[in-house]
């Protein structure tokens, strides 16, 4: 079946600019995870969906980064402003069910984004 | 979550086997290991998980120390395919659901 799937896969923006990069998660699956890999940083959790409680935001950066999840399925992740060092890439992944350990999580490809 | 380390970087040749080694000392009783791959420019991929005895699924088997200090993630003949980052996290059973990934190893596949 359709994997997790991510849009746009490349974004390049100015400094200043805001982008939003959309995550669809695989049908039925009720997290839903945004991650970002940075060069020389790793993959790090940025925020976490699951159904209808309230996010876990608590990897955020800064109060630039806001993210959606609208009808339980597609999300929405938003940088206002950009900055330079805000060029990663923007992973999402989905689960079902959540609530056990060993779930395991589907990623999408990621959006590429340069900030110039 | 409990802290791994891994190898930076690795290499084996194709159809050879590889064993991946993970260092996890200060694991709890209630840690699960996971292991997750990384392919050049794709997402992660589930690879394995176990908790104490030793796991086999299509893709590796993982192999814990009777300790639980340390695991092997074991690719019985690797392909060109194999050629990603591996990262060993743990997973606490009452702890967050992110995965919190450290550097990884490496893993170069020689043809």
């Amino acid at each position: 079946g359709a994997g997790v799937s991510q849009s746009p896969s490349n974004k390049v923006t100015e400094k200043g600019k805001d982008v939003e990069l959309r995550c669809d998660p695989i049908s039925g699956h009720t997290a839903l995870y945004w991650y970002r890999q940075s060069l020389g940083q790793g993959l790090e959790f940025l925020i976490y969906f699951q159904g209808n409680s309230a996010p876990d935001k608590s990897g955020l950066p800064s109060d630039r980064f806001s993210a959606e999840r609208t009808g339980g399925s597609v999300s929405t992740l938003t940088i206002q402003r950009t900055q330079q060092e805000d060029s990663a890439v923007y992973l999402c992944a989905s689960t079902y069910p959540s609530t056990s350990v060993w779930e395991t999580q589907y990623f999408g490809p990621g959006t590429r984004l340069l900030v110039l | 979550d409990a802290k791994t380390t891994q190898p930076n970087s690795m290499e084996s040749n194709e159809e050879e086997p590889v064993h991946l080694p993970c260092n996890h000392s200060t694991i709890s009783g209630t840690d699960y290991i996971h292991w997750y791959r990384q392919l050049p420019s794709q997402g992660p991929e589930y690879v394995i998980h176990g908790l104490t005895s030793n796991v086999n699924n299509r893709m590796a088997s993982l192999a814990i120390a009777e300790d639980r200090k340390s695991s092997t993630l074991i690719l019985h003949r690797a392909t060109l395919r194999d050629a990603a980052v591996y990262y060993c996290i743990l997973r606490d059973v009452g702890g967050a659901q992110k995965l919190v990934f450290g550097q990884g190893t490496r893993l170069t596949i020689n043809p």
